[in-house]
């Protein structure tokens, strides 16, 4: 089973500032990589797939990179509406498929 | 518009069984693997089965299997999970999600719907 590491658990961050979140996997999923956004209350919403494209309707200020282990998920300015619980997840090794534990990205 | 909307959840005790269904719409159903994702109270995400679009083969988390079964009917467009002997750990949110590509290989997971609860407690 592959593990998804995400790091950090929290970020306390301002509005307008620029975000980084990582994730690492414990072995190379190539870029069959996703995030997912999810505020309180709300099911989880599809970000990212393929590492770095974006999904249908999400901004252009979130963006994704990386490939093998090591990927990156960057919001360029945070947005007020962006204050959520991120979670990567593979897509490469199955089953299972799996998720990283989240990053919490909280009002500083 | 892709919309999925999961029903059946509720409150079960230890050992019980309960069914979930997602009804699906806005897409060609059969051309698309579903998955269940589930969500326990304040946790993370969870796969916890598969399911190809024709229903032929079907995957579950080692946490879930058998004593969970994924199922579908593609004359409805509907998306099932039959939960038997549940634990107290199931209490979750469960989530039906379509693979986004519609195959296995290579797809995220394209949530839709609210999810449905389901708790076990006696």
């Amino acid at each position: 089973e592959i593990v998804m590491t995400q790091s950090p658990a929290t970020l306390s961050v301002s509005a307008g500032e620029r975000v980084t979140l990582s994730c690492r996997a414990s072995q190379s999923v190539s870029n069959d990589l996703a995030w997912y956004q999810q505020k309180p209350g709300q099911a989880p919403r599809l970000l990212i797939y393929g590492a770095s494209t974006r999904a249908t309707g999400i901004p252009a200020r979130f963006s994704g990179s990386g490939s093998g282990t090591e990927f990156t998920l960057t919001i360029s300015s945070l947005q007020s509406e962006d204050f959520a619980v991120y979670y990567c997840q593979q897509y490469n090794n199955w089953p299972p498929w799996t998720f990283g534990q989240g990053t919490k990205v909280e009002v500083k | 518009e892709v919309q999925l909307l999961e029903s059946g959840g509720g409150l079960v005790q230890p050992g019980g069984s309960l069914r979930l269904s997602c009804t699906a719409s806005g897409f060609t159903f059969n051309s698309y693997s579903m998955s269940w994702v589930r969500q326990a109270p304040g946790k993370g995400l969870e796969w916890v089965s598969l399911i190809s679009g024709g229903g032929s083969r079907t995957y579950s988390a080692d946490s879930v299997k058998g004593r969970f079964t994924i199922s579908r009917d593609n004359s409805k467009n509907t998306l099932y999970l039959q939960m038997n002997n549940v634990r107290a750990e199931d209490t979750a949110i469960h989530y039906c999600a379509r693979m986004l590509r519609g195959v296995i290989t290579g797809s995220a997971f394209d949530i839709r719907g609210q999810g449905t609860m389901v708790t076990v407690s006696s």
